[in-house]
């Protein structure tokens, strides 16, 4: 069973392009969530998704950002107009749907803004 | 979430046991205690949760005193492997629920 898949593994994006993120989550699994990691600081969650449903974007920058998880497919963290200030590692995880939180996180999505 | 506190680093000899404490004081009764490492750079891993009781899996244990307001995680036979940043991580026990990572701590285990 393969594991949580996220490409591209890097990214590097101008000032004001749009970058997609993808991740793939493991098979029968029905929960994503996304993650940012910031330069020298902590995860901070950002959104959690299930098929076709935001259930807690609590963590997203109100502008800009956006994700989705669709019926078909991987899930997106789209980013438009980057700034430097978005420069971080992306983690996606997921997990089944379980009376559990164990989350299992891929391998993340390293932007650089130039 | 209940907060937690972790000290910011630790050291073991390769071999030995570690140790890893983590306070939780304002704990809520149906709040779980997780444990997530993340080694240099890479996706956090989950190692190991529980509510009140020990707990023991193929990687650590889980130690939870009786008042649930501290627990320590041990990893018996620490390896160079498992210098990583370790994550306490309070939270309710229900697929959906959001982790909240602390700072954590750096262990470093030395050869």
């Amino acid at each position: 069973n393969a594991g949580v898949m996220q490409n591209p593994r890097h990214l590097v994006r101008r000032r004001g392009q749009e970058a997609r993120l993808r991740c793939s989550p493991m098979k029968g699994h029905s929960h994503v969530y996304w993650y940012r990691q910031l330069p020298e600081e902590g995860l901070k969650f950002m959104v959690y998704l299930q098929k076709e449903n935001i259930i807690d974007e609590s963590g997203m920058p109100k502008e800009r950002f956006s994700a989705e998880f669709p019926k078909e497919g991987p899930s997106i963290l789209r980013i438009q107009q980057v700034v430097r200030g978005d420069s971080a590692a992306y983690f996606c995880a997921s997990s089944p749907k379980t009376e559990s939180n164990e989350q299992f996180f891929g391998p993340g999505t390293r932007l650089t803004v130039l | 979430d209940a907060k937690t506190t972790q000290p910011p680093s630790m050291d073991c000899a390769e071999g030995r046991a570690a140790n890893l404490p983590c306070n939780h004081s304002t704990i809520s009764g149906n709040e779980y205690v997780y444990w997530y490492r993340q080694i240099h750079s890479q996706g956090p891993q989950y190692i190991i949760h529980g509510l009140k009781n020990n707990e023991t899996n193929e990687m650590a244990s889980l130690i939870i005193t009786e008042d649930r307001k501290s627990s320590t995680l041990i990893l018996p036979h620490a390896t160079l492997r498992d210098t990583a940043v370790y994550y306490c991580i309070v939270t309710k026990e229900t697929s959906g629920s959001r982790l909240t990572f602390g700072e954590g701590t750096q262990l470093t285990v030395n050869p």
